[in-house]
């Protein structure tokens, strides 16, 4: 099983400031990044370690390779400060890493 | 563009069985995409369930393999989730998710369910 870690569990950022997200794989894999907000279901940003999903604003940005996987988000406006969460797919199994907070200083 | 609703029991008692429906609306699950489940305890983080085909074909997560079925009705546009023998573990927001077509990620959301299992 593709085991999942994000760093760091918590960021303190300001609006304006720019957020780098990193997630470790066990194994390289197929990687999306997802944004969850308190009582919300998640919503899809990065599908493919990169490429954004529909409706996402150019401010996010996925990159790595192999087995490191970022996520960028730069000029964080007020309505990104939320929860982080990478996804891996592999193997016929979905695994969710445990999370990263971006939290306004 | 594509909603998912989920539905179902408000409480489940321990030892028994979770039962719930997604029904799905502005999408025909019969055109393509796995339909799948997703949870996540108060608190906690995200767990991958299992997802289903429109042929019926369905996989899960081993963790849970032995006690979970997730089913289709085309007919209805729905798909199910039925989790036995359930204890206070299994207390979570359930929710249901649309698989990309190609880029195994999910792209739609339903809003989630919160089960409590309690007595």
């Amino acid at each position: 099983e593709i085991v999942l870690t994000q760093s760091p569990d918590t960021l303190s950022l300001s609006p304006g400031e720019s957020a780098t997200l990193s997630c470790r794989a066990t194994q390289s894999s197929y990687l999306a990044w997802y944004q969850q907000k308190p009582g919300q279901a998640p919503r899809l940003l990065i599908f493919g370690a990169s490429s954004r999903a529909t409706g996402i604003p150019d401010r996010f940005s996925g990159g790595g390779s192999g087995t490191d996987s970022t996520l960028t988000i730069s000029r964080l406006e007020p309505e990104d400060f939320a929860m982080y969460y990478c996804q891996q797919y592999g193997d016929s199994l979905f695994t969710f890493g445990p999370g990263t907070k971006v939290h306004m200083k | 563009q594509v909603q998912l609703q989920e539905s179902g029991p408000g409480l489940v008692q321990p030892s028994e069985t979770l039962s719930l429906t997604c029904t799905v609306s502005g999408y025909s699950i019969s055109s393509g995409h796995y339909w799948g489940w997703i949870r996540q305890p108060p608190g906690k983080g995200l767990e991958w369930i299992g997802s289903v085909y429109h042929s019926g074909s369905a996989y899960y997560n081993p963790s849970l393999k032995s006690r979970v079925t997730i089913s289709v009705d085309t007919s209805r546009n729905q798909f199910s989730l039925t989790l036995e023998s359930v204890t206070a573990a299994d207390t979570a927001v359930y929710y249901c998710a649309r698989e990309g077509v190609g880029a195994p990620a999910f792209d739609s959301w339903g809003q989630g369910s919160r089960v409590p299992v309690s007595s």
